[in-house]
């Protein structure tokens, strides 16, 4: 079975600031991997996603991944952080052949932007 | 689109009562989705439909909980009696149901058992 893990549960960065968020995965073969964020009050939002191809991959609102075999792990990473970027952030894997909805969710990583 | 619709958005009850929550998938979806999140236990999936069927359950926590799709374009769940630990947020999610692609989540429904 697939597992997933996002060893930061907070993370503070000032408005402007780079950020990378973890994403450690536990599956026997090369999954699917996903980035979703949840605003206060609101479902969750695909930011992208890694099928195969290109381990770089870029996503909505200036986001970028990387997917790294040999470490397992899928970070996600913005360049510069706006303040409307604080959210909870999950990292979520998926078995091949399956549906994405049967996705093994990490337990999230809650993103504070200082003014 | 109007995306996926929950309802209602927060429900509070007492221990015992019936509870029945409701999600419209996307218009074309195939698949739909139902989770629970708590701080406890993170983001859970409780059950999927594939054009109206159940096809995997094994997420649903007790016999109290039941959820139904009578026609593509409305879900059920229902927790029957509920219980104090059932408090969570309740998301509905679909997706075109042909592969991997993407999740859309509704609002959620946040209810609480007293």
């Amino acid at each position: 079975a697939q597992s997933v893990t996002q060893p930061d549960i907070h993370i503070t960065v000032s408005e402007g600031a780079s950020l990378e968020l973890r994403c450690n995965y536990s599956y026997g073969a090369t999954p699917y991997l996903f980035w979703y964020v949840q605003s206060p009050g609101q479902g969750l939002q695909l930011l992208l996603k890694y099928f195969s191809g290109d381990t770089l991959v870029q996503g909505i609102k200036g986001f970028e991944a990387e997917f790294k075999r040999s470490q397992s792990s899928f970070n996600l990473r913005k360049p510069s952080v706006h303040w409307s970027d604080a959210a909870e952030y999950f990292c979520a894997v998926g078995a091949r052949g399956t549906n994405a909805g049967k996705s093994t969710f990490g337990d999230g990583t809650t993103l504070t932007v200082k003014p | 689109d109007a995306g996926v619709i929950q309802s209602p958005r927060h429900e509070v009850t007492e221990m015992g009562q019936e509870v029945t929550l409701r999600c419209k998938p996307i218009s074309g979806h195939n698949s739909l989705f139902w989770y629970r999140q708590t701080m406890m236990r993170g983001l859970e999936l409780l059950i999927y439909f594939n054009n109206n069927v159940p096809i995997d359950d094994s997420g649903m926590p007790e016999d109290r909980f039941s959820a139904k799709m009578p026609n593509a374009s409305f879900s059920t769940l229902k927790i029957q009696p509920s219980e104090p630990r059932d408090s969570a947020v309740y998301f509905c999610a679909s997706s075109l149901g042909q592969g991997n692609e993407k999740l859309f989540f509704g609002s959620g429904t946040q209810l609480s058992v007293l």
